[in-house]
């Protein structure tokens, strides 16, 4: 089936750093991947969708300027927490979609998420 | 938006069956999908469903009645390993999840 891998799996940075996540699709090209995220306690919120070729769309809430999605080619799409703060601590994950439209294969996978703290 | 209700904790007996359910409302359905979570791991896919119906894998089965806005996970044979938070999700016509709260399942000896 199909593996979506990230790297890296934990940082630990401090207040007003830049942090850059990647997510790669490893047995398929992904045309659209997606990026959540998941407080303690708390289920998987999306953030947003991003699209190889074009701009990411932000879910509401998101502040897209603070949170940039590079999707440049059909297997990596990059998330970067830009001047990160204690509140952006998270369990952030991506997925893509391994399938065709009314296919009997049709599914979402998760990549293993990237641990952020941020001091 | 999705509007998706499953309890919050279950517990159960090593080697029983457990069910769990799941209520939705959605604006535009496109798939229903079950995934296990670890504690400080991602969601691992379970199950999807997108017509009525039983899907069977294994020792976990998923049911999915579009018309009700309502799907049940089946976990048969519990082992201990399947302690963990249980995620429905429901997917729209973008493809966007939205998950429930998760249901915390704990199989005792």
């Amino acid at each position: 089936g199909a593996v979506v891998s990230q790297h890296p799996s934990r940082v630990i940075c401090k207040s007003g750093t830049s942090v850059k996540i990647e997510c790669r699709s490893l047995d398929f090209q992904a045309t659209t991947m997606f990026w959540y995220r998941q407080f303690p306690k708390q289920s998987l919120m999306l953030m947003a969708t991003s699209n190889e070729g074009s701009k990411a769309t932000y879910e509401q809430g998101v502040e897209k300027d603070k949170f940039l999605i590079n999707h440049a080619s059909l297997t990596l799409s990059t998330l970067t927490v830009t001047s990160a703060h204690p509140e952006d601590s998270s369990f952030y994950i991506c997925s893509d979609r391994y399938g065709v439209t009314g296919g009997l294969i049709d599914t979402q996978y998760f990549g293993p998420g990237t641990r952020l703290t941020v001091l | 938006g999705q509007n998706i209700d499953q309890p919050t904790e279950m517990t159960a007996t090593e080697g029983a069956i457990v069910q769990i359910n799941c209520t939705y409302q959605t604006s535009g359905f496109n798939g229903l999908f079950w995934y296990q979570q670890h504690a400080g791991e991602a969601p691992t896919f379970l199950s999807y469903n997108v017509l009525d119906g039983l899907e069977e894998k294994g020792r976990f089965s998923s049911f999915l009645s579009r018309s009700k806005g309502y799907s049940y996970l089946l976990l048969k044979e519990l082992q201990m390993k399947d302690s963990a938070s249980y995620l429905c999700a429901v997917r729209d016509i973008d493809y966007k999840l939205s998950f429930g709260a998760g249901t915390t399942v704990t199989v005792r000896a």
